[in-house]
């Protein structure tokens, strides 16, 4: 079936450098794309999202890239620091009337490692 | 502390025992969500309500889970005949919708974490 998955399982980073984490997407009718940040024994915590008819958006330190053309979404963290280190899942979910999602597709999950 | 809820944290059972969870959401939110995380996996959606009606469901779900939200509140998650497949972390999350500005962000809870033994 239609899935989101990401590239690279393992990230590890020098504090203060930026990190990139990229995710893949199948289906190409996913208009919503969310970015999530899971610590160690807490529920994932919203980062940033974005709908398919931008391709950035920016937040604090962090920006969101969306590719559509190669169904290809990156999240982009700025001077990365220790309380930065997480699994970071991509989420896709389909928008219905009225603007809300009704569920997300979540990928498996970047580990970023950030080294002091 | 005003965010998502659930209860118990952790459930160690036997195999064959039935289980239960609960999650209180955000007090305003209208739609209620379940999902099921393994180790090093992301959420896979399970069930969701819009108040107090059950709007999807996964094939996830057999028919040994169910869910329910009576009151559109607070909902639970039950497990019958529990299997050792059944392992997971169950998260709640909860959001608003129909009020104009929803993003489609989900607040999480902390999950409830289950050892089937």
């Amino acid at each position: 079936g239609e899935s989101v998955g990401l590239h690279l399982p393992t990230l590890s980073v020098q504090e203060g450098d930026n990190s990139i984490i990229n995710c893949a997407y199948s289906n190409s009718a996913s208009d919503y794309f969310i970015w999530y940040k899971q610590e160690s024994g807490k529920g994932p915590q919203f980062i940033i999202d974005i709908r398919s008819n931008m391709d950035k958006r920016q937040g604090q330190r962090v920006t969101v890239l969306l590719n559509k053309t190669v169904k290809h979404l990156s999240l982009q963290i700025a001077a990365t620091q220790p309380g930065d280190s997480a699994v970071y899942f991509c989420a896709e979910g389909p928008h219905n009337y009225g603007g809300a999602t009704n569920k997300l597709i979540f990928g498996t999950g970047t580990l970023l490692a950030v080294q002091p | 502390d005003t965010g998502v809820s659930q209860d118990p944290r952790h459930k160690i059972t036997k195999r064959g025992q039935n289980v239960t969870f609960r999650c209180d959401p955000i007090s305003e939110h209208n739609r209620l969500y379940w999902y099921r995380q393994t180790l090093g996996q992301g959420p896979e959606f399970l069930t969701y309500f819009q108040n107090e009606a059950q709007l999807e469901k996964s094939r996830l779900l057999s028919d040994r889970f169910s869910a329910e939200r009576p009151k559109g509140s607070f909902s639970t998650l039950e497990i019958q005949r529990t299997e050792q497949g059944d392992s997971a972390m169950y998260l709640c999350a909860s959001s608003l919708v129909g009020t104009g500005g929803n993003t489609g962000e989900l607040f999480f809870g902390e999950g409830s974490r289950l050892t089937v033994l």
